[in-house]
């Protein structure tokens, strides 16, 4: 079946560095994929929309000089997260799809943590 | 590990007709659970949820039970609209731990 793979899984870094997870599409290509930002004990919550080619589409409130998105192929996404503070801290997951009414497909996660 | 089981689609059924879409979890403790919709090119958006044992989320006319005894938390509607035709997500969440989704259910209504 489709494999999304999120990396890391897990990082842990000092106030004001600036973190890249990547997000992959490992069997086929993926015209959307979406970040999303669970905070603890909470749903999930979409922070953009990234179509292959074309600038990320941000939800209201969130900031995109912040939280970088780049999707420069069909099967590789990237958030960076700049000059990310402790507030940062959450879990950060992606997914992909090959978009009409095709499920989407989730990448593991990436467990961010701001010292 | 904790998991999520949901009901394959895709589902198809009439405009009007009852819809349940089955959802049982596995987990270490009682977890939040949730049901998620995607619409065409779009992201999840929160359908509904519940936080503990018999807690009933609706919203929209959809509800689903918590049931600890049986650990589902089945989708129901009573009427379903074409504008119902989407992917469905059920998903649960353990203290501070990722949220883990099922693999999806599509439904199809047919005017």
């Amino acid at each position: 079946g489709a494999v999304v793979s999120q990396h890391p899984s897990r990082v842990i870094c000092k106030s004001g560095t600036s973190v890249k997870i990547e997000c992959r599409s490992l069997d086929f290509q993926a015209t959307t994929m979406f970040w999303y930002r669970q905070f603890p004990k909470q749903s999930l919550m979409l922070m953009a929309t990234s179509n292959e080619g074309s600038k990320a589409t941000y939800e209201q409130g969130v900031e995109k000089d912040k939280f970088l998105i780049n999707h420069a192929s069909l099967t590789l996404s990237t958030l960076t997260v700049t000059s990310a503070h402790p507030e940062d801290s959450s879990f950060y997951i992606c997914s992909a799809t090959l978009g009409g009414d095709q499920p989407q497909h989730f990448g593991d996660g990436t467990r961010l943590s701001i010292l | 590990g904790d998991s999520v089981t949901q009901m394959e689609g895709p589902v198809t059924l009439s405009e009007e007709a009852f819809l349940t879409i089955n959802c049982t979890y596995t987990a270490t403790g009682y977890p939040s659970l949730f049901w998620y919709v995607q619409y065409p090119g779009e992201g999840l958006q929160l359908l509904l949820k519940a936080t503990k044992a018999d807690d009933k989320g609706s919203n929209k006319g959809f509800e689903a039970t918590y049931r600890k005894e049986t650990t589902s938390f089945h989708l129901e509607k009573g009427s379903v609209q074409v504008s119902d035709s989407a992917v469905y997500f059920c998903a649960l969440v353990w203290r501070d731990d990722k949220i883990i989704f099922g693999k999806g259910t599509r439904l199809h209504i047919l005017p």
